[in-house]
């Protein structure tokens, strides 16, 4: 059984850091692509970034650009998220995703963790 | 960037309703389209998968449809557990979801 566990979420300053972390288990991590997703309170999902099983590509959205970094551990069945001068806007529950295909990077999301609270205030 | 506008963005209904949900992407994006239902406070669960392949598990009265630039998601007899918000994402460049739909009881 797949299993995405996420952890990292917490209350944070405007202008400050944060790194999510997501443990990967059920599956054969270093084959697939990793993603993640927000939702702010009471909105919709908004793909944040995505990163090949190799670690080798990365995608971003503009929204988070030179902000966020994504990186993972292939060793330890792990997906991070480096998430740098956080604003209000990035107030969300934060969903790590599994790609649903081995031989694409691009492709639908077929598992979701029951995400973490990422709460930008002073 | 892909914009995808979902409609309607409420749907009110009974149980044993068909319901459609439309879903239209700014541009083409061949058959490279994915449903999820979101309960409140639980993650999204993917539904279908490019465009009218269905998950494993999930029952058979979901369905999708469609490709190019007009997609659509039925469920043939609504259920209880069906009432929910539904979400369309394209990835046919990057990602990007549409802004949801919201089932609920009529």
């Amino acid at each position: 059984e797949v299993q995405l566990l996420e952890s990292g979420g917490d209350l944070v300053q405007p202008g400050g850091s944060l790194r999510l972390s997501c443990a990967a288990s059920g599956f054969s991590f270093s084959r697939y692509a990793m993603s993640w997703v927000r939702q702010a309170p009471g909105k919709g999902l908004e793909w944040v970034s995505t990163i090949s099983g190799g670690g080798d590509r990365t995608f971003y959205a503009d929204s988070v650009k030179g902000r966020y970094t994504i990186s993972r551990d292939n060793s330890k069945n792990t997906l991070f998220l480096q998430m740098n001068s956080l604003g209000a806007d990035d107030t969300s529950v934060y969903y790590c995703a599994k790609v649903g295909d081995t031989a694409m990077v691009i492709a639908h999301f077929d598992n979701w963790g029951l995400g973490t609270l990422v709460t930008v205030s002073s | 960037d892909i914009q995808m506008t979902q409609s309607p963005s409420t749907l009110s209904a009974s149980v044993g309703d068909r319901v459609t949900i439309a879903c239209r992407p700014s541009q083409s994006i061949s058959n490279w389209l994915a449903w999820y239902q979101q309960n409140p406070g639980k993650a999204p669960k993917l539904l279908i998968y490019k465009a009218s392949i269905l998950e494993s598990g999930v029952p058979s009265r979901f369905s999708g449809s469609g490709s190019g630039t007009e997609f659509t998601l039925t469920i043939s007899s609504l259920q209880p557990d069906d009432f929910a918000t539904y979400y369309c994402q394209q990835y046919n460049s990057m990602w990007t979801f549409g802004q949801g739909t919201k089932v609920e009881i009529k």
